[in-house]
């Protein structure tokens, strides 16, 4: 079951923006759209946005979801040190009947 | 307050089998979806299993198709995750996580090692 494909690492200064992006197909992301959840070492994934741009309560505006046919995006704007994670993107894959995961994308506040 | 509480992880021969529980409070437990997945040490997260809100359907990743059973006890809000025929390569934190990956208990980890 291939997964989507995310960039392995971001650096950005702190206040800059972040755009994070994820690439599947049309039976996956162009199809349900995908879910971004951020990880800090050591603690459980925490979702930030479902569905391209849904965010569930409690989280910063600064998280913003977006899709452009088979590719989602997370754009992060005005870093702060706490926005160091690892973040990944997962969606719904209609064909397959199974959840599929990007490999993570690690960002660095600077 | 959604709360997911994990039992069962510990370190097993491989061949094993093993049983993680998923203790569920705080949403109506049967209206909804519940998932596995797992995270092996310094690696990305996987899907493992889903379950529908009834038990009815499941799902599985290849890579536990045949090996693991995902099931539900609604009575009890309790998920379940039967592993057996266990591998060195299935060595992880595993995670439950409610409908739409929208809840992450803490996490309990497999250690598969002779």
């Amino acid at each position: 079951q291939a997964g989507l494909t995310q960039p392995p690492s971001v650096s950005k200064g702190l206040r800059q923006t972040a755009t994070l992006t994820c690439t599947g197909n049309s039976n996956n992301v162009g199809n349900q759209g995908a879910a971004w959840l951020q990880q800090h070492q050591g603690h459980p994934p925490k979702l930030l946005s479902y569905r391209n741009n849904n965010r569930p309560s409690g989280i910063s505006e600064r998280f913003s979801a977006s899709r452009s046919g088979n590719t989602a995006s997370l754009t992060i704007t005005g870093l702060q040190p706490e926005d160091e994670a690892d973040y990944y993107c997962s969606a719904w894959d209609s064909s397959l009947g199974v959840w599929v995961f990007g490999g993570g994308t690690k960002l660095t506040v600077l | 307050e959604v709360q997911l509480l994990e039992s069962g992880g510990g370190l097993v021969q491989p061949g094993g089998s093993l049983r993680l529980s998923c203790a569920a409070s705080g949403f109506t437990f049967d209206s909804y979806a519940m998932n596995w997945a797992r995270q092996a040490p310094g690696k990305g997260l996987e899907w493992v299993s889903g379950i529908s809100n009834s038990g009815g359907s499941t799902y599985y990743a290849d890579s536990v198709k045949g090996r693991f059973t995902i099931s539900r006890d609604n009575s009890k809000n309790t998920l379940y995750l039967q592993m057996t025929s266990l591998r060195v390569e299935d060595t992880a934190v595993y995670y439950c996580a409610k409908e739409g990956l929208e809840y992450w208990a803490q996490g309990t980890l497999v250690s598969v090692s002779s």
